[in-house]
């Protein structure tokens, strides 16, 4: 079964960092370019970051950049989110999701809270 | 940014009946060198992941009911629910994926009336 798994989030204080995780199975993870996309509570959808099949080609949302950085491990079918200076308004579930003509597959999400 | 823009926030169909919700964007995602539109629609129930209906505005993603249906073309798009069914009631939203940063509406909650 083709899956996604994310891991990592919790409870922390404004300025402290964390790093999600996302675990795929069930299909070739290398072959797929992948996205974190959030959703504050309540709250509609907000793409956050891209990256390609191989690492060389990223991006990020103006809200996020030069805060998190994408990256991926092909080898151990893994995706990555690391988050610094975080904020309250990053509060939110993080989904990792999979582009195959639009998003085609998405994690069940992980809860970052972020309140002192 | 590629602003999109949903409307009705919300909608309220009896169950049977058809459901249309609209989707603009602020500048045309038709890839002219393809000729294919980069438009995807979701659909969110509570406490689920978002879940791909269609994409390229019109090609429904296989698994997905034939009642769910994509039109439009360069900045006007309509998703349609031919005949509203109970488990259809959730939230969906409209994505753009021509350009990043990649957006999407506000969304429409659809309700039974």
């Amino acid at each position: 079964e083709e899956q996604l798994v994310e891991s990592g989030g919790g409870l922390l204080q404004p300025g402290g960092s964390l790093r999600l995780s996302c675990a795929a199975s069930g299909f070739t993870f290398s072959y797929y370019t992948m996205n974190w996309v959030r959703q504050a509570p309540g709250k509609g959808l907000e793409w956050i970051s891209y990256i390609n099949k191989n690492s060389t080609t990223t991006y990020y949302a103006d809200s996020v950049k030069g805060r998190f950085t994408i990256s991926r491990d092909n080898a151990k079918n893994a995706l990555y989110l690391q988050m610094n200076s975080l904020r309250a308004d990053d509060t939110a579930v993080y989904y990792c999701a999979r582009v195959s003509g639009g998003f085609d597959m998405w994690g069940q999400g992980t809860m970052v809270t972020v309140s002192s | 940014d590629i602003v999109m823009t949903q409307s009705p926030d919300s909608l309220a169909v009896s169950l049977g009946e058809r459901a249309t919700i609209n989707c603009k964007s602020s500048q045309s995602v038709l890839y002219s060198s393809n000729n294919k539109n980069y438009l995807a629609w979701y659909q969110q129930k509570p406490g689920q992941p978002p879940k791909l209906l269609i994409y390229w505005a019109s090609t429904r993603k296989s698994g997905v009911p034939d009642r769910f249906s994509g039109s439009g073309s360069g900045t006007d798009f309509t998703l349609t629910i031919s005949s509203l069914q109970a488990e259809d009631v959730a939230v969906y939203y409209c994505q753009q994926y021509y350009d990043t940063p990649w957006t999407f509406g506000h969304g429409t909650k659809l309700e039974f009336k």
